[in-house]
């Protein structure tokens, strides 16, 4: 059971918009800490898409953003593509027990 | 070009020892934050700890505490990952991890990746 609360999976038809949340508590996301998101393929390493609450690295398209509210986060991704087809997680720090990274249990993002 | 060279896929039985690497080449190795995240089959990443290499400041978390231990050889650019008794339920692909800035407090995002190892533990 993860610390951080994903949707185990989400769906959308290509071109359309789809979010993913990212749900924690006062310890983590609700503490201020940086929300960050990867998107993960099979056989493959993880990659980073989001950091830094909305920040997008060199060479992440702009269809992806990223957002924080309270003790949520969210990942939008806008015109859907096939190849969005991955599993989706969100990361952040915990102050509990002295502060350690924390993940979310990841959500499957199925294009339809 | 930045990389993260993981070592090669291990197989061994419960009650052994492992220690597996991760090199870094083309920054400045010892000035960034290097993590491990563990993907066990057909389950989730989990963030297992960080190591600053200039000083060897680790961060676990609770659940790896005491389970794993990291460490990191700055004069090589290779940080470790090791354990002394692996259990069958250790068997998982561990991924190395570079922070995204240098320095910094220990927050930030894993920017670059290694390609990860496969660790079977089996009689």
């Amino acid at each position: 059971q993860s610390v951080l609360t994903q949707p185990p999976s989400v769906s959308g038809a290509p071109g359309q918009r789809v979010t993913i949340s990212c749900t924690g508590s006062s310890s983590n996301i609700g503490a201020g800490y940086d929300v960050h998101w990867y998107q993960k393929l099979p056989a493959t390493a993880p990659k980073l898409l989001i950091y830094g609450d909305n920040n997008r690295p060199s060479g992440v398209p702009d269809r992806f953003s990223g957002s924080k509210s309270g003790t949520t986060a969210s990942l939008a991704i806008s015109g859907l593509q096939a190849e969005d087809e991955a599993d989706y997680y969100c990361q952040s720090y915990d102050n509990t027990l002295g502060g350690w990274g924390v993940f979310g249990g990841g959500t499957k993002l199925t294009v339809l | 070009e930045v990389q993260l060279v993981q070592s090669g896929a291990e197989v061994k039985e419960p009650g052994e020892s492992l220690k597996i690497s991760c090199r870094g080449s083309g920054y400045s190795f010892g000035h960034y934050w290097i993590g491990w995240v563990r993907q066990m089959p057909g389950k989730g990443l989990e963030w297992m700890g960080i190591i600053y290499p200039v000083d060897s400041h680790t961060i676990y978390s609770p659940s790896f505490q005491g389970q794993v231990t990291i460490s990191a050889d700055k004069s090589i650019n290779t940080a470790f990952l090791q354990w002394n008794s692996l259990k069958a339920s250790d068997t998982a692909i561990y991924f190395c991890a570079r922070f995204r800035t240098p320095y910094g407090s220990g927050y930030d995002a894993f920017q670059i990746w290694g390609r990860g190892t496969m660790v079977t533990v089996a009689s």
